[in-house]
């Protein structure tokens, strides 16, 4: 069965700091990648899209993937308390050129 | 967001009625998709619609779930004989806007309760 495995968390950083989300999947011949951050009571919103390995910058936020390991992760550096919200890790997997498999999420709180 | 629109925001329903649930999307999407998202998990996905193709269907839990997508534009998702593990929030999603072309888009869903 192909699957997308995050830690739930809930991670708890303090403001300022440098927060870590990491995310595996199952299907080795995946290439599409993605994290969305959903807000409580809110709908998902793409973050980033990431489809080469090593790292992506976008601002604050830095996608790394390692395809050889089946790992993606998302760095944000001077965690704010607006970033407090669950981040999903989404992976269009191996043979499906539209499905997107999403992991159950990542609960962040950012300390002020 | 980017042009989803979905109603109603909420419904509540007793157990045993029958549910339809509307994705008004951008005019111009490629593609449209509906999830459902229970308390405390990720996204599940229902249906898949693309152009003139046959749906993707694979997502749907029962035959008691349905959707049709009408004119390649407005969906509707209808749950017969609703229960209340049928209680979630229904996300309906785009892809093929002009700004991106695969990138999902979703709307603000549906919370069903059933009661």
């Amino acid at each position: 069965q192909k699957e997308v495995e995050q830690n739930s968390g809930p991670l708890s950083v303090p403001e300022g700091a440098i927060a870590s989300l990491n995310c595996t999947y199952s299907d080795r011949v995946s290439q599409s990648f993605f994290w969305y951050r959903q807000y409580s009571g809110k709908s998902p919103e793409l973050i980033m899209s990431i489809y080469s390995n090593g790292d992506k910058e976008d601002g604050r936020f830095t996608a790394q993937l390692n395809k050889a390991s089946q790992y993606i992760s998302l760095l944000i550096r001077d965690s704010q308390p607006s970033d407090s919200a669950t981040y999903l890790c989404a992976v269009k997997m191996g043979g499906s050129n539209y499905k997107l498999t999403f992991g159950k999420g990542t609960l962040l709180t950012v300390n002020p | 967001g980017a042009g989803v629109s979905q109603s109603p925001s909420n419904k509540v329903t007793e157990k045993g009625k029958d549910v339809e649930l509307r994705c008004d999307p951008i005019s111009g999407h490629t593609a449209l998709y509906w999830y459902r998202q229970s308390l405390g998990q990720g996204l599940e996905f229902l249906i898949y619609f693309q152009g003139n193709s046959a749906p993707d269907k694979s997502g749907l839990p029962s035959d008691r779930f349905s959707a049709e997508r009408t004119g390649g534009s407005v969906s509707t998702l209808t749950i017969q004989r609703t229960q209340q593990e049928d209680s979630a929030v229904y996300l309906c999603a785009i892809t093929g806007t002009p700004t991106s072309t695969d990138t999902q888009y979703f709307g603000p869903g549906t919370r069903l309760t059933v009661l």
